[in-house]
């Protein structure tokens, strides 16, 4: 199974702040990789697809970026609504896993 | 945008069966766009993906749930099912029937979610 590893496991921000999410697979995966937030009690919904592809009305201030093993979430100026769960998730091969999530909480 | 929805027990007993239904709207389950998937989440902890059917009937499981997991597909009722046998306080967690596109294996609409607890 491909690991993914995701850093750090929570973070505290505040609003207005840049704030970077890193998921590392166990072995490559190109380009199929995926990013989600999650609300607590909620479930996740799809921000990003195959690294840098954002979802129609996700706002701009995300993006992603990298390839083969190394991958970046990044948040150009957290919003209150940005306070969340992330994780990534590999749709190289099955099984289809996902990083350990990272908690995203205010300062 | 696909509406599912998951009906189920929330309570299962230790050694049960677990049978969970997904409910689908705004699709047919008979589509090749999308394969209709499983994924849980243990209280507090990250998602783990069990499996998926899809169109043509055939399915995909997690390895790692063994031969404990089985997903059904009802062209009839426009619903897919889960079934998981041997059931462990392991296994208790929020469960989510999910779209996996076809193309880009992303997960793109998910049901709200259906807790199970595994409890005697």
């Amino acid at each position: 199974d491909i690991q993914l590893t995701q850093s750090p496991s929570s973070l505290s921000a505040s609003v207005g702040d840049r704030v970077t999410i890193s998921c590392r697979a166990s072995q490559t995966i190109i380009k199929y990789l995926n990013w989600y937030q999650q609300k607590p009690g909620k479930a996740p919904k799809l921000l990003i697809f195959h690294v840098s592809n954002l979802i129609s009305g996700v706002p701009s201030r995300f993006s992603g970026s990298g390839s083969g093993t190394d991958f970046t979430l990044t948040i150009t100026s957290l919003q209150p609504d940005d306070f969340a769960s992330y994780y990534c998730q590999q749709s190289f091969t099955t099984p289809l896993t996902f990083g350990g999530g990272t908690n995203v909480e205010v300062k | 945008q696909v509406q599912l929805q998951e009906s189920g027990p929330g309570l299962v007993r230790p050694s049960q069966t677990l049978s969970l239904t997904c409910t689908v709207s705004g699709s047919s389950v008979s589509t090749e766009k999308y394969y209709w998937t499983w994924i849980r989440q243990p209280p507090g902890k990250a998602l783990e993906w069990l499996g998926y059917i899809y169109h043509r009937g055939s399915a995909y499981y997690n390895p790692s749930l063994g031969s404990r997991v089985a997903i059904s597909v009802d062209t009839s009722r426009n619903q897919f099912s889960l079934i998981l046998n041997s059931m462990t306080a392991a296994d208790t967690a929020l469960y989510f029937c999910v779209t996996q596109d076809s193309d880009t294996y992303f997960f793109d609409s998910w049901g709200q979610g259906t807790p199970v607890t595994v409890s005697s």
